[in-house]
């Protein structure tokens, strides 16, 4: 089968950092995607991991460690704009499929 | 077009009823995918497409959704006798494929929204 779970909510305020995490279980594993979407828009791509480590890409960073299963987002300097659903998805398959997590929903408080 | 196209954006009909959802993919992307989101939920996998063959169609959740996609470019998504928990968001995404450095990236069209009354 295939699982990923993520936090449901993260609170947190403007300025601040945030990491929301992402474990998976899969019946093959090619990659770690993260998108960000805002309500009644669609989902956009931030940060894919194929290998172990930290990816950093301006505010936002993404970690993957293939041997926990385990990866996260790491949002910095956070901003009102911020504010959105987060979704992990997992490339398997070899590579042909991407299956999401249930999401996590953000909020910045000023 | 620039990105992916989806349409109608939005679709009420009434229950029994057939609907036809039509996904424009990006030109030259062999890889196309149809997701499914309830509100407040996160994107149900329903079926995916390598150039026109469908190597995974379980995400489909039942014989009344099917689709198909010609020319290795547009998708239609068809669902029969439509009920009413079919009403949701239905996205579609295309991608490069395999090749590519950027593999893990998605693009996603804006969404078609299904109501079902």
């Amino acid at each position: 089968g295939q699982s990923l779970e993520q936090p449901s909510e993260v609170t947190a305020v403007e300025g601040a950092i945030v990491q929301i995490n992402c474990t998976y279980q899969t019946s093959g594993f090619y990659g770690l995607s993260w998108y960000q979407q805002h309500d009644g828009g669609a989902p956009t791509f931030l940060s894919y991991n194929a290998l172990d480590g930290l990816e950093e890409t301006g505010r936002f960073s993404s970690f993957l460690s293939r041997s926990d299963s385990y990866g996260y987002l790491l949002l910095q300097e956070l901003q009102m704009k911020d504010s959105a659903s987060y979704f992990c998805a997992v490339r398997d398959n070899y590579g042909q499929n991407f299956v999401f997590g249930p999401g996590t929903r953000l909020s910045v408080l000023p | 077009g620039a990105g992916v196209s989806q349409s109608p954006s939005n679709k009420v009909t009434e229950k029994g009823k057939d609907v036809e959802l039509r996904c424009d993919p990006i030109s030259g992307h062999t890889a196309l995918y149809w997701y499914r989101q309830s509100l407040g939920q996160g994107l149900e996998f329903l079926i995916y497409f390598q150039g026109n063959s469908a190597p995974d169609k379980s995400g489909l959740p039942s014989d009344r959704f099917s689709a198909e996609r010609t020319g290795g470019s547009v998708s239609t998504l068809t669902i029969q006798r439509t009920q009413q928990e079919d009403s949701a968001v239905y996205l579609c995404a295309s991608s490069p494929g395999l090749a590519g450095p950027n593999t893990g990236e998605l693009f996603f069209g804006e969404g078609s929204r299904l109501t079902v009354l």
